[in-house]
C-alpha cells in the first residue's frame, strides 16, 4: 500500500538556522502530498499541500516541492523561529491519509 | 468557523473498562475520520465514515473497538474492553468531501493502566 518514510528525529538547530526534513514515498499514482505540523499540546494542522507532480506548497516560510523523478515531498524553511519548535509529518492520499512517523524539531533561541 | 470538536480531551482507565469519545465534525462536513496516533508515531487511521455510512474500517479492531455517526454528523468512538496497548491519542477529523483537505480536532489523550 502507499507509505511515505521521513527523516528521524529529533532535530535541534539554532534559530535563524535553516531545516530540511527528508520524506519519501511510495504509492500507486499520484497521491496528494502533505505536511502536517503539531505544536505541544495541540492537534494536527495542515502547513502545505501539492496535489500533482512539480507543484510547489508553501505555508509559513515553509515549502515543499512534489518530486515525481525522486519521489520525495522534502520540507525546507530557510531561517527558523523558536516558534516552529513541532512534530512534523509527511502525508499522502486524496481519500485516506497515510502519515509518516513525525519529525521532532527544536529552535533553541 | 468553528472547527473539530472532542471530548474529554483526557482520559484515565484501567484496563478492561470501556471508554467512549466523541467528535463534532465541522458543520457540513460529510466526510468523517478516526485516527489512532500511538506515541512517537504517525496517526494511523481507524475507521472513515460518508455521511453515516463507513466507508473504510479495515484497520479497526472490530473484537473491541466500535465506531458510529449517527445521523451523519456526530460520531462516538468506543473500546470495551480496554487494553494496555490502547493508550494513544485518538484523533477525529472530518472533511467537506472525499478529496479535500482533512481538518483535525485535538485529540483525546487516552492512557489505560
Amino acid at each position: 500500500g502507499d507509505s511515505v518514510t521521513q527523516m528521524e528525529g529529533p532535530v535541534t538547530l539554532s534559530e535563524e538556522a535553516c531545516l530540511t526534513i527528508n520524506c519519501t514515498y511510495t504509492a500507486t499514482g499520484y497521491p496528494s502530498l502533505f505536511w502536517y505540523v503539531q505544536y505541544p499540546g495541540e492537534g494536527l494542522q495542515l502547513l502545505l499541500k501539492a496535489t500533482k507532480a512539480d507543484d510547489k506548497g508553501s505555508n509559513k516560510g515553509f515549502e515543499a516541492t512534489y518530486r515525481k523523478e525522486t519521489t520525495s515531498f522534502h520540507l525546507e524553511k530557510g531561517s527558523v523561529q523558536v516558534s516552529d519548535s513541532a512534530v512534523y509529518f509527511c502525508a499522502l492520499g486524496d481519500y485516506k491519509l497515510s502519515f509518516g512517523a513525525g519529525t521532532t524539531v527544536t529552535v533553541r533561541a | 468557523e468553528a472547527g473539530v470538536a472532542q471530548s474529554p480531551r483526557y482520559k484515565i482507565i484501567e484496563k478492561r473498562q470501556s471508554v467512549a469519545f466523541w467528535c463534532n465534525p465541522i458543520s457540513g462536513h460529510a466526510t468523517l475520520y478516526w485516527y489512532q496516533q500511538i506515541l512517537g508515531q504517525g496517526p494511523k487511521l481507524l475507521i472513515q465514515f460518508q455521511n453515516n455510512g463507513v466507508v473504510d474500517d479495515s484497520q479497526l479492531p472490530k473484537d473491541r473497538f466500535s465506531a458510529e455517526r449517527l445521523k451523519g454528523v456526530d460520531s462516538t468512538l468506543k473500546i470495551q474492553p480496554a487494553k494496555l496497548e490502547d493508550s494513544a491519542v485518538y484523533l477525529c477529523a472530518s472533511r467537506p468531501g472525499t478529496r479535500e483537505t482533512q481538518y483535525f480536532g485535538p485529540g483525546t489523550r487516552l492512557l489505560v493502566l
